[in-house]
């Protein structure tokens, strides 16, 4: 059984444009979670989706977005990048939409430019 | 607001010695909390979470409310052991877990 898959591994970008990462939970998990860890730093929450419904969303602004599919993949969605931007994205999964103990993707990294 | 302090952003240790990791967290209300681990080159993956209360590779951990901690204890470090650890907290906000800033742990032959 796979476990969580993020693509791409790695992207580098330049700062205004815009980025789409993906992410494909466990099979049978119906919540993914999204997190940005900026080198040297714990990873900070940024959405979680849960049955296609926002459910969480963490201090970021409104150029970050996401969205969860009818097959409960998702996509984290950032516009008008900036350097600060620049970080490894990660994606969790887990079969209920609360009480984590997530399973973690292996992240892509955004370098922008 | 939730927040998770480890104070330690390096531990070294020789093999067989004892290590605590610390961690300190605020939460106003009832937390779970978890400690993550990043081997080198591999994802983060649970390590153990409070409510379970099991052992997993020798580690412990138990939250103590009264000094709003949950240190993680080995009695016997193991090379292998030699990892990013990180404490989190899910609280309020429906699944999302604050991390603190991590520990790298060096376990020396």
């Amino acid at each position: 059984d796979a476990g969580v898959t993020q693509s791409p591994t790695h992207l580098i970008k330049t700062r205004g444009q815009q980025v789409t990462l993906r992410c494909s939970p466990i099979s049978g998990h119906k919540s993914v979670s999204w997190y940005q860890q900026v080198l040297g730093q714990g990873p900070q929450f940024i959405f979680q989706y849960y049955e296609k419904e926002e459910r969480g969303r963490g201090n970021f602004p409104d150029r970050f977005s996401a969205r969860q599919f009818p097959n409960y993949s998702s996509e984290l969605n950032v516009n008008a990048l900036l350097l600060g931007d620049s970080a490894l994205y990660l994606c969790a999964s887990g079969i209920t939409g609360g009480g984590p103990g997530y399973t973690f993707g292996s992240g892509t990294r955004l370098t922008v430019v | 607001a939730q927040r998770v302090t480890q104070p330690e952003k390096l531990l070294s240790v020789f093999k067989g010695a004892p290590v605590e990791l610390k961690c300190n967290y605020s939460y106003s209300g009832s937390p779970e909390l978890f400690w993550y681990v990043q081997y080198s080159r591999q994802r983060l993956q649970l390590l153990l979470r409070h409510i379970s209360r099991e052992s997993i590779k020798g580690f412990t951990a138990d939250l103590n409310k009264g000094e709003t901690s949950f240190h993680l204890k080995k009695p016997f470090a193991q090379e292998e052991d030699s990892a990013m650890y990180y404490c989190a907290l899910s609280g309020t906000s429906y699944g999302k877990l604050t991390f603190g800033q991590g520990t790298i742990l060096t376990v020396h032959p």
